[in-house]
């Protein structure tokens, strides 16, 4: 079975500060990776996906996350934060869309 | 706007009671699933339709049972609610069996158990 653990369960910072959010899976097969966003009183977003190809995938608002076969573990990135960003963040893997426990971004001025 | 149209959008009831929620999956996509958001729990994949067939079945409770329609609307109904039922459900939906299709999810229904 496949499973998906995001290591940090809140995660704070200062405006245009960088910020990782990490994410690890277990899977003995090949896997999907996404990472999801959720504003506040929203439904969860897709932020971005990797299906194959470049290890590096980019979303259109800064974020990007790197899928490393090796350790396992797609980490989610941005350079510089903006108070916007503040929203809870999901890694899901494939096979019955599986979302980690989910982390909470929270973006201080 | 993802498309996903979840109705209501809150619901307030009593323990023992019965309620039905309702999805309507984005236009084309075949696809429904259920998932139940609470704080203890975090995001709990419930069960997957996939033009109109069980496709799969996550920690759904034996009270808790769903069908997808002709027309791929979904429904999800709770019975014998208890006050640990109280939570955001989500429909999502995708185009295809899943794997590598990306979900796009609903607002939700928030159902409150009192």
């Amino acid at each position: 079975a496949q499973s998906v653990t995001q290591l940090d369960s809140q995660v704070p910072v200062f405006e245009e500060a960088p910020v990782e959010l990490r994410c690890n899976y277990s899977s003995s097969v090949s896997v999907y990776l996404f990472w999801y966003v959720q504003y506040p009183n929203q439904g969860l977003q897709l932020l971005l996906k990797y299906l194959s190809g470049s290890t590096l995938v980019e979303s259109i608002n800064g974020f990007e996350a790197e899928f490393n076969k090796s350790q396992t573990s797609f980490h989610l990135r941005k350079p510089s934060v903006h108070i916007s960003d503040t929203a809870e963040y999901f890694c899901a893997v494939s096979s019955d869309m599986r979302f980690g426990a989910g982390t909470r971004l929270t973006v201080k001025p | 706007d993802s498309g996903v149209t979840q109705t209501p959008k809150h619901l307030i009831t009593a323990t023992g009671q019965r309620v039905t929620l309702r999805c309507s999956p984005r236009s084309g996509d075949l696809s429904v699933y259920w998932y139940q958001q609470s704080l203890d729990q975090g995001l709990q994949f419930l069960i997957q339709y996939y033009n109109g067939e069980e496709r799969a079945k996550g920690n759904i409770l034996e009270r808790f049972s769903a069908q997808q329609f002709p027309d791929l609307h979904s429904e999800l109904n709770l019975s014998s609610l208890e006050l640990g039922d109280s939570a955001l459900y989500f429909c999502a939906s995708s185009i295809g069996q899943g794997y590598n299709s990306p979900l796009h999810f609903g607002n939700g229904t928030r159902l409150t158990v009192t």
